[in-house]
């Protein structure tokens, strides 16, 4: 079956540290994958996007890999602050489709920067 | 800036009864989305519209129906609530073959008594 593996721990990083988070798929090849923010309470935030023939995407202080070889997409976040607490979501289009069926999402890593 | 409205926070509902969840988005998209989130269950998606008047089914629409008579309004409805459709619900616009990523709305907690 089709399934979507981040760590279901809580990650706790120390202020200034880079937060890594792991996304793991399994019996996709999906043509690119999103990641997401979510705050409690709230609807998941667009982070990035990468594509399969991309490597690596950066966005300020945020990094993307994508291996499509290992099914395994890293998301970085360098120089990690408090606010960066939240929900980090990844996600791909299970039909390689272009997202018109809906996306696929992992459940999340709860993501905790400590002062 | 892109947005997508969901007309209520938070709904509290008797089991049997009929349950509306509006969703409105300003931004044009064709395919706009119903998912619903749960505790160690994450996001599944219930409903889907590709167009006006089109929809399709996503992973559990049993229970659930919708509506998309306009092009900016996408309505969950469950036909008889049930304890088990206690939930977040949370509307979504975008994706399509741009890869355009999904806009969310702020989410509806519904409980059902």
């Amino acid at each position: 079956s089709q399934k979507i593996e981040q760590n279901s721990e809580a990650l706790n990083i120390q202020e200034g540290k880079t937060a890594t988070l792991t996304c793991n798929y399994t019996n996709y090849s999906p043509a690119y994958l999103q990641w997401y923010r979510q705050d409690p309470g709230r609807g998941p935030v667009f982070l990035l996007l990468i594509r399969e023939n991309e490597k690596e995407k950066r966005k300020e202080r945020l990094k993307v890999t994508f291996d499509t070889t290992l099914k395994q997409s890293l998301f970085h976040i360098t120089a990690s602050q408090p606010a960066d607490s939240a929900t980090y979501l990844c996600a791909l289009d299970p039909y390689s489709g272009g997202g018109a069926d809906g996306l696929t999402f992992g459940k999340g890593t709860h993501l905790i920067i400590q002062p | 800036d892109v947005k997508v409205t969901q007309s209520s926070r938070y709904l509290v509902k008797r089991t049997g009864e009929k349950v509306f969840l509006e969703c409105v988005q300003d931004m044009d998209h064709e395919n706009m989305f119903w998912y619903r989130q749960d505790p160690g269950l994450g996001l599944r998606l219930i409903y889907f519209s590709y167009d006006v008047k089109m929809k399709e089914k996503g992973d559990i629409p049993e229970g659930y129906s919708v509506s998309r008579e306009k092009k900016e309004r996408f309505s969950l409805i469950l036909e008889s609530a049930s304890t088990n459709q206690t939930s977040m619900y949370l509307c979504a616009a975008g994706g399509g073959p741009n890869n355009s990523p999904l806009h969310f709305g702020n989410g509806t907690r519904l409980t059902v008594t």
